[in-house]
């Protein structure tokens, strides 16, 4: 089956260490692929995107991913975590032979940044 | 931020009552979401509304119904709750499909069926 996966469900790192979130996804051409982050009691917020072009892409809050076509992989990047940085992070992909405006989730990943 | 609010945003109902949650945007958007969120499952998507009166299924469409008799509404309606339709509902925006534009997501509902 199609899918997104998301396979860490919880991780923790120290402030000011660099991050890392999986994702991978099971489409057969190249999707559309997103990574949002929700904060606690809120809703999600769209942190980059990536359509084609230069494989690694540049969002908000210092945030960068790479689409890696090759391991069907689109991992989600920070340099150095900040406390505020602190939520569920969800990757998402639009399966491009889909007709309509659909977001496939990931199950999501909780990180949890520890003074 | 783009202008969605859901209402309500907390609601306690029992099993068997029918449920309406709205979706209100100022953003003029064609398309408009109803997703839910539960633990292990991510967003999943229920309908969607691609203009007024145009209305599709998504992954988990059964047991929900919509309307969109407004541009700048999308009514999401359990026609009589179930306890496995307790969830956090999510309403989302975007100006046009395939998604070449960003969804922006409204701050959820959270609904329990007692």
């Amino acid at each position: 089956a199609q899918s997104v996966t998301q396979p860490d469900i919880h991780i923790t790192v120290s402030e000011g260490a660099s991050l890392e979130l999986r994702c991978n996804y099971s489409y057969g051409a190249t999707p559309y692929l997103f990574w949002y982050v929700q904060s606690p009691g809120q809703g999600l917020q769209l942190l980059l995107k990536y359509f084609s072009g230069d494989t690694l892409v540049q969002g908000i809050k210092g945030f960068e991913a790479e689409f890696k076509r090759s391991q069907s992989s689109f991992n989600l990047r920070k340099p150095s975590v900040h406390w505020s940085d602190a939520a569920e992070y969800f990757c998402a992909v639009v399966p491009d032979q889909t007709g309509a405006n659909n977001l496939f989730f990931g199950t999501g990943t909780r990180l949890t940044v520890i003074p | 931020d783009a202008g969605i609010t859901q209402s309500p945003r907390h609601k306690v109902t029992e099993t068997g009552t029918p449920v309406t949650l709205r979706c209100h945007q100022t953003e003029n958007h064609r398309y408009m979401y109803w997703y839910r969120q539960d633990p292990g499952h991510g967003l999943r998507l229920i309908h969607y509304s691609y203009g007024v009166k145009d209305t599709d299924k998504g992954e988990v469409s059964d047991g929900y119904s919509v309307s969109r008799s407004k541009t700048e509404d999308f009514l999401l309606t359990l026609e009589s709750a179930t306890s496995s339709q307790t969830s956090v509902y999510f309403c989302a925006i975007s100006e046009a499909p395939r998604s070449q534009e960003t969804q922006y997501f409204g701050p959820g509902t959270r609904l329990l069926v007692l």
